[in-house]
């Protein structure tokens, strides 16, 4: 079965501060790992996704996540945090052998301060 | 290319009444996914259509449905509203390929008083 663990419900950091956000997964097979972000009152937008093409993967608004076997991670970053950034951030992980369900993690609220 | 869109946005029910949502997924997608988010228990799947056949569900009871029509068009149901349904309810498009990207609906919000 597999399942996602995103590390604080709540993040803060300071405009122009790296933003770190951390999402363990568990899966018995090779993932497809995805980000998404939800902004008040709007679905879903996806901001990267792993597909194991490329480790480092690279997504809109500058934000990148880092696929790591060994430790079953896939945290997201950003070097420098904008105030358009608050949001609610998921992470989620589907099966690479299977079809569409996709299992999402808790959410990370992502607060910025001036 | 016009986006996924969900009917209605917000809907106001009360206990044992049941509610029909609709979503409309991108033009030449296959697959629709329907999820409930809730603050206590997050995003969780409900079940996915692709072809007009259920191809994925979820752990919800018997009383959420779907269905989807010929023109990928997917409505939902949940029958004897109870008050932890409400929630907003999610719908999200794509090819149906395992690697294509899920384009999420606005949501539609329902309350059940």
């Amino acid at each position: 079965a597999q399942s996602v663990t995103q590390l604080g419900s709540h993040v803060s950091v300071s405009e122009g501060a790296l933003v770190l956000l951390r999402c363990n997964y568990s899966s018995s097979v090779p993932p497809y790992l995805f980000w998404y972000v939800q902004y008040p009152n709007q679905g879903l937008q996806l901001l990267l996704k792993y597909t194991s093409a490329a480790t480092l993967v690279k997504g809109i608004n500058g934000f990148e996540a880092e696929f790591k076997k060994s430790e079953t991670s896939f945290h997201l970053t950003k070097p420098s945090a904008h105030m358009s950034d608050a949001a609610e951030y998921f992470c989620a992980v589907s099966d690479q052998w299977r079809d569409d369900k996709i299992i999402f993690g808790k959410g990370t609220r992502l607060h910025i301060l001036p | 290319k016009a986006g996924v869109t969900q009917t209605p946005r917000y809907l106001i029910k009360t206990r044992g009444q049941q509610v029909t949502l609709s979503c409309s997924p991108i033009s030449g997608h296959r697959s629709v996914s329907w999820y409930q988010q809730t603050p206590g228990q997050g995003l969780q799947f409900l079940f996915e259509y692709f072809s007009e056949t259920q191809r994925n569900k979820g752990n919800f009871p018997g009383r959420f449905s779907g269905r989807q029509f010929s023109n990928s068009r997917s409505e939902m149901n949940v029958s004897t509203l109870e008050l932890g349904d409400s929630a907003l309810y999610l719908c999200a498009s794509s090819s149906g390929q395992p690697s294509d990207t899920q384009y999420f609906g606005p949501g539609t919000r329902l309350t059940v008083l």
